[in-house]
């Protein structure tokens, strides 16, 4: 059974400090894909990133990183000098291999609940 | 702005009543997608559709029906709700399944009173 672990539920940090957030996966399939997005207060949820399962070099954008190591089946969330903008709720998700256009749901964590404070 | 849209915004009706959840996705996008997210089950995946047709069910009540018309957009059917129906409900739309990343709309959040 495919499963997403995020074990922190909520994390507080003082604004420019730097954060990771955990992701942990279970599946059995060997092609899968790998996402996080981001749930500001406002309740929409924003596409962050997509890695699928063959790539595994880290990825850098801006003040964000992640760091996807398969041995441990981790996908991590790292955000670097934190603003208090970076107040969410991220998601990580995992999404199953697709077949005849069946498939390509993706199951959720149950959220890591950031708190950037001034 | 995601490019998807989900109609209405917010939704307050009572118990036993029926509602219809709207949703069109992004230009070009064949696959659409509900999810429910509550406080105690988190995000949770319904029903997805492709190009019209159903492709995948999730843990969606035999209360609850959907469909995607021709035109591409779906509709969300929820009928003899109950209080714990009372969630915000997510469409999302893709390409391809599986080739692209999910697109997620603003969420309709259903109180059932």
């Amino acid at each position: 059974a495919q499963k997403v672990t995020q074990a922190q539920t909520e994390i507080s940090v003082v604004e420019k400090e730097d954060v990771t957030l955990d992701c942990v996966y279970e599946t059995r399939d060997t092609t899968y894909y790998l996402f996080w997005y981001k749930q500001p207060p406002s309740g929409e949820l924003v596409f962050l990133i997509r890695r699928n399962s063959f790539d595994e070099q880290n990825e850098i954008s801006g003040r964000y990183s992640w760091n996807f190591q398969k041995s441990t089946s981790s996908f991590n969330f790292t955000i670097t000098a934190s603003q208090v903008v970076d107040s969410a709720v991220y998601f990580c998700a995992l999404s199953e291999e697709v077949r005849d256009n069946q498939g390509g749901k993706l199951i959720f964590g149950q959220g890591t609940e950031l708190s950037v404070k001034p | 702005d995601s490019g998807v849209t989900q109609t209405p915004k917010h939704l307050i009706t009572a118990t036993g009543q029926r509602v219809t959840l709207r949703c069109s996705p992004r230009s070009g996008d064949l696959s659409v997608y509900w999810y429910q997210q509550s406080l105690d089950q988190g995000l949770q995946f319904l029903i997805q559709y492709y190009n019209g047709e159903e492709r995948a069910k999730g843990n969606i009540l035999e209360r609850f029906s959907a469909q995607q018309f021709p035109d591409l957009h779906s509709e969300l059917n929820l009928s003899s709700l109950e209080l714990g129906d009372s969630a915000l409900y997510f469409c999302a739309s893709s390409r391809q399944p599986g080739n692209s990343p999910l697109h997620f709309g603003n969420g309709t959040r259903l109180t059932v009173t």
